[in-house]
């Protein structure tokens, strides 16, 4: 059974600042997904990982995926309070007949300013 | 139009009470999903459909039931409430195929059960 584990679960952090959050999974997959939540709102989708080495950069974060060592980062740049969410790993579970995405338990990233 | 719309949005209900979320798309997507997202526990998958005719259960099926009305409509109804399924529910709908196949998430419907 997949299980995806994201660190830290909560984050504070200066404005300005440099940091990662960690998604780690525990069966082989080659996909991930990175979205974010604003309080009470929908999740967004951030970046798409689709292979061993990938990295998506947008504005401020950028992610990466090492499927071997099944691990995938999110790297914030300088920090600013507009990133202030919920960050969600995903992974594509390809166990069964049909493939599902398994989600961590969120980074709750708070900048101060 | 949103992509995927959710009704309704908030609901109180009471214990032993029948309700019923639904769900509907515009992008004519044949996978769609019901999540759960509870607080410190992201969110877990409670049922699953890639077709009108094709109904899967997730991680946490028990006290839930679907319906897949049609390729936009999938409903998740609770025959009859308890509070630990008070919980901010997500539906969700997929596209087929190759590519990077993202997940997109209608607005949630909270449910609070007394």
């Amino acid at each position: 059974e997949l299980k995806v584990e994201q660190n830290p679960l909560f984050l504070s952090m200066q404005e300005g600042k440099n940091y990662t959050i960690y998604c780690n999974y525990s069966t082989t997959s080659d996909r991930l997904y990175w979205y974010r939540q604003d309080p009470g709102k929908s999740l967004e989708s951030l970046f798409v990982l689709l292979s061993n080495g990938a990295v998506k950069q947008e504005g401020r974060l950028m992610a990466s995926l090492d499927t071997k060592a099944r691990l995938s980062t999110l790297h914030i740049t300088a920090a600013v309070h507009d990133l202030s969410a919920t960050y969600f790993c995903a992974v594509e579970n390809y166990g069964g007949a049909t493939n599902k995405l398994i989600f961590g338990t969120g980074t709750l990233l708070a900048v101060q300013p | 139009d949103a992509d995927v719309t959710q009704t309704p949005r908030n609901r109180i209900t009471k214990t032993g009470k029948r309700i019923m979320l639904e769900c509907s798309q515009t992008k004519g997507h044949d996978r769609m999903y019901w999540y759960r997202q509870d607080p410190g526990l992201g969110l877990q998958l409670i049922y699953y459909s890639f077709d009108v005719k094709d109904i899967n259960k997730g991680e946490i099926s028990d006290g839930y039931s679907v319906s897949r009305q049609a390729q936009a409509k999938f409903s998740l109804s609770l025959e009859s409430a308890i509070p630990n399924q008070t919980a901010l529910y997500f539906c969700a709908i997929r596209p087929t195929g190759t590519g990077a196949n993202v997940l997109t998430f209608g607005a949630g419907s909270r449910l609070t059960v007394l």
